[in-house]
């Protein structure tokens, strides 16, 4: 079974309007970490927003927050007041466990920012 | 400070050859990754390490791939017998300890195999 599934392969949206990208994800364990990155076309990882499964609140960083359901097993981004600069894949990724361990990525949802 | 950086970025080398790809990551990070991404897909896991405990090598494909890190700082990729199918972006992670700290990538290094 997919651990983390992204099911926009593409999403657009008008500048300056609100998006959400969605990610579920698959995991027995009770401790784990959620994370989206940006990839633009240039092909750099950029890191947005990390959310802990302990967290008590949703994360937010500038224009980037993180609606986590923990029931449903959802992650998703929301991107507010979209800019031309946020066309990019975006991916979202779990860290199983509490230490250090690899992320598992989707496969991506690719946003277009129409002006 | 500096950030990841991976050498080279980019490599075309024949099938059956030899590739060795480097990872320089932020200094201070203890853990250090290798990810591929091949062409529209997202990220696979291949090896990482932490501090001086052994690799969590379970993402290698197969075993002619190998990696190792010297001095708990630079690491080596290292594809033996090249296949076309190892044509991808390999990328490399590095992160603080702690299980919040994000992974910071570099740019990827492109291996084409013809």
């Amino acid at each position: 079974a997919q651990k983390i599934t992204q099911t926009q392969p593409g999403m657009f949206v008008q500048e300056k309007e609100a998006v959400t990208l969605d990610c579920t994800y698959d995991t027995s364990d009770p401790s784990y970490g959620l994370f989206w990155y940006k990839q633009p076309s240039s092909g750099e990882m950029i890191f947005l927003i990390y959310q802990g499964s302990y967290d008590q609140q949703n994360a937010t960083e500038g224009r980037y927050s993180l609606n986590f359901q923990k029931a449903r097993k959802s992650a998703n981004l929301v991107i507010s007041a979209s800019q031309l600069g946020d066309s990019a894949m975006y991916f979202c990724a779990m860290r199983e466990g509490s230490g250090y361990n690899k992320l598992i990525f989707g496969a991506g949802t690719r946003l277009a920012v129409h002006p | 400070g500096a950030g990841v950086s991976q050498s080279p970025s980019n490599k075309v080398t024949e099938k059956g050859k030899d590739v060795e790809l480097r990872c320089d990551p932020i200094s201070g990070h203890t853990a250090l990754y290798w990810y591929r991404q091949s062409l529209g897909q997202g990220l696979e896991f291949l090896i990482y390490f932490q501090g001086n405990s052994a690799p969590d090598k379970s993402g290698l494909p197969s075993d002619r791939f190998s990696a190792e890190r010297t001095g708990g700082s630079v690491s080596t990729l290292t594809i033996q017998r090249t296949q076309q199918e190892d044509s991808a972006v390999y990328l490399c992670a590095s992160s603080l300890e702690g299980a919040k700290y994000e992974q910071y990538f570099g740019p990827g290094t492109r291996l084409t195999v013809t």
